[in-house]
């Protein structure tokens, strides 16, 4: 079964809102989470490292006013998409790791579509 | 900068094996992973090598050789089902932070 679980897996917003996707480890705690965007047809991509209890650490060209990250407890990591435009779909995807070991699991994923 | 590349595409008829190849440039390295993705679907672990070598999990093997900065990962008694896109990923460091090479599009054919 899933280690990792995202919601939802799907959703649609207007262009102008805003959109919180869940990430959750589940029966582990993850004090680190990671937060990918994947465009159709190309690679994944690292956006932002979440850390549980402080600010999260974003890549370089990733807005972190656009991009809101929030790891409130050791099993929750929220992305939310602030004012979001049709160019913010995409699919998001997180990951946590299991320890000990070093299996980097992936959530199920969330397409966004902004229309 | 940082770069990982594998070919975009390779196709194979069912049983056969296939190789595909990652070369990669990153400012630091910790180990080597592999993905699969189905289309829609979220990549799934598939082996990890963090020093040279050869780890054969069932019918996936991945190798590694951290002096040529390369990798591949061999696909053996392919079938159908192994159609689907792999990728490789490289951990700069020890936080588990994942950067990712273009994908290869995998076709097996009957």
């Amino acid at each position: 079964g899933a280690v990792v679980s995202q919601h939802p897996s799907w959703v649609i917003c207007k262009s102008g809102t805003s959109v919180k996707i869940e990430c959750r480890s589940l029966d582990f705690q993850a004090t680190t989470m990671f937060w990918y965007r994947q465009f159709p047809k190309q690679s994944l991509m690292l956006m932002a490292t979440s850390n549980e209890g402080s600010k999260a650490t974003y890549e370089q060209g990733v807005e972190k006013d656009k991009f809101l990250i929030n790891h409130a407890s050791l099993t929750l990591s929220t992305l939310t998409v602030t004012s979001a435009h049709p160019e913010d779909s995409s699919f998001y995807i997180c990951s946590a790791t299991v320890l000990p070991g070093n299996t980097i699991y992936f959530g199920e994923g969330s397409w966004l579509t902004v229309v | 900068g940082q770069s990982l590349e594998q070919p975009s595409e390779v196709t194979a008829v069912e049983g056969a094996i296939v190789q595909i190849n990652c070369t990669y440039q990153t400012s630091g390295f910790y180990g080597l992973s592999w993905y699969q993705q189905h289309d829609g679907g979220a990549p799934t672990f598939l082996s990890y090598n963090a020093l040279d070598g050869l780890e054969e999990t069932g019918r996936f093997s991945s190798f590694l050789s951290r002096s040529d900065s390369y990798g591949y990962l061999l696909l053996q008694e392919l079938q159908m089902k192994d159609s689907a896109s792999y990728f490789c990923a490289v951990e700069e460091d020890s936080s588990y932070k994942l950067i990712f090479g273009s994908g290869t599009r995998l076709l097996v054919r009957p």
